[in-house]
């Protein structure tokens, strides 16, 4: 069965280091997410694209983290520099192009998550 | 803005009891979409059910069945006979078909804990 590759699964790093994660969507899902999930919390979304291009970034914190999806398929998530509030589970998720609706296009299939811990 | 509450955080039920997990939601979109997905130990979210605004049918899938009441903006879920592998976190989630129908905003989620 299809899924979502990420990695790594782990990451421990320090305060003010520079940290990367990166995600393989599902073979022709246009739409890729990347959301982080503090313990405890449900998750919540950083940025959204479409192909290529950047549809939701209204929570990415933009002083520290960058995301690309360069070619519109596999994406980067950097975080830099990190900081200890950002230790959290990052979940990288695919789906259908957006407007394909009827077909399940906003049905997110997840990965199995990222998961930071800054010291 | 789009919000949904999940006022249980935790429920802790014997095998074969039925539970119920409850999810309120807030929108002011008239077309939305509501989903269920459940996060075992392993941590990987996977999708149960998603429901449009306009299709406010029950469904039920073996002992899974969902609740969507319009009225009182809520999209029940209830397990029957649960099983210990029904262990999970389990999270309500809504998008807006007119502002981003691919963003979805989760509750907090009901951690269930089902002992045998």
């Amino acid at each position: 069965e299809a899924e979502v590759a990420q990695s790594p699964r782990y990451k421990i790093t320090e305060k003010s280091q520079a940290v990367a994660f990166w995600c393989d969507p599902i073979s022709g899902h246009a739409t890729l997410y990347w959301y982080r999930q503090i313990l405890g919390q449900g998750p919540e979304l950083l940025v959204q694209f479409q192909d290529e291009s950047v549809v939701d970034d209204s929570q990415l914190p933009k002083d520290r983290f960058s995301a690309e999806r360069l070619k519109g398929v596999d994406s980067t998530l950097k975080i830099q520099p990190a900081e200890l509030g950002d230790s959290a589970m990052y979940l990288c998720a695919s789906s259908l192009r957006g407007g394909q609706l009827a077909t399940g296009a906003n049905v997110l299939t997840f990965g199995a998550g990222s998961r930071l811990t800054v010291l | 803005a789009q919000k949904v509450t999940q006022a249980q955080t935790e429920i802790s039920v014997v095998e074969k009891e039925d539970v119920t997990l409850d999810c309120v939601y807030e929108t002011r979109d008239t077309t939305y979409y509501l989903f269920w997905y459940k996060q075992p130990p392993s941590g990987e979210l996977v999708f149960l059910i998603r429901r449009n605004s306009f299709d406010e049918q029950n469904e039920i899938s073996g002992r899974y069945s969902w609740n969507f009441q319009k009225s009182t903006s809520s999209f029940n879920f209830t397990i029957t006979a649960s099983q210990v592998v029904d262990s999970a976190v389990y999270f309500c989630a809504l998008s807006e078909a007119q502002t981003n129908a691919g963003k979805s905003t989760f509750g907090d989620g009901t951690t269930l804990t089902v002992k045998p």
